[in-house]
């Protein structure tokens, strides 16, 4: 069962782009997560959501929860080399976690 | 140093053959899980314990097995290897569902 659809895919950038990645489902989700994993390791957690409507920021990067709990975005502006990675949100609900399929993102120098 | 560990971190066997991936974290967390990750599918949960004897399926837990014993070893067990178990297993622990999960280095298994 895959509840969670991530776009795009695949997504190749120049260094200073602004990029933004989705994050749906038609479930909702107690809280949304996303990670960034690198090749031949494990995700590292980004950020957690709880709160419908919910935003945060990292630095460069923004993460949105939807107000019904259904979806998220994470926005990064002005994108680095080091930006580059696999990129995963995962809803909870219940105890269990649902992830995304993943967008891979490639910043050019 | 908090972590999570897992053994082997390569494995390739055949069908039929029972092995057992072992993990083990040193942060006192409550909740352990692990997933499987395959190109375009993402990563899937098979199994996860909230708890010392307490499992629950995730959402692919057929051909797999698993153990809570201690609060730190959560290993994974395939009695029946077959080939569409080949994927790269990542094991992990959190304090509970919505605080930061921790993930093990990936074992990558291959079933001929």
């Amino acid at each position: 069962t895959q509840l969670l659809e991530q776009s795009p895919q695949f997504l190749s950038i120049q260094e200073g782009e602004n990029l933004t990645v989705y994050c749906n489902s038609s479930s909702v989700f107690s809280s949304l997560q996303w990670y960034r994993q690198e090749p031949g390791e494990g995700p590292v957690l980004l950020v957690t959501v709880v709160t419908g409507g919910e935003v945060k920021k990292l630095k460069r990067l923004t993460f949105q929860f939807g107000d019904a709990r259904k979806d998220s975005s994470l926005h990064i502006t002005a994108a680095q080399p080091g930006d580059t990675g696999l990129y995963l949100c995962a809803g909870v609900t219940g105890n269990q976690f649902y992830f995304g399929t993943g967008t891979s993102l490639t910043v050019i120098p | 140093e908090a972590q999570v560990t897992q053994n082997p971190r390569y494995l390739i066997t055949v069908t039929g053959k029972k092995l057992t991936v072992t993990c083990s974290q040193n942060m006192n967390h409550e909740y352990m899980s692990w997933y499987r990750q395959d190109p375009g599918l993402g990563l899937r949960q098979i199994y996860y314990s909230m708890n010392v004897e307490v499992t629950d399926k995730g959402d692919v837990p057929e051909g797999y097995k698993v153990s809570r014993k201690e609060k730190r070893n959560f290993p994974l067990i395939l009695e029946s290897p077959s080939p569409n178990q080949t994927s790269l297993y990542f094991c992990a622990s959190t304090r509970d569902p919505t605080d930061t999960q921790y993930f093990g280095p990936g074992t990558r298994l291959t079933v001929l």
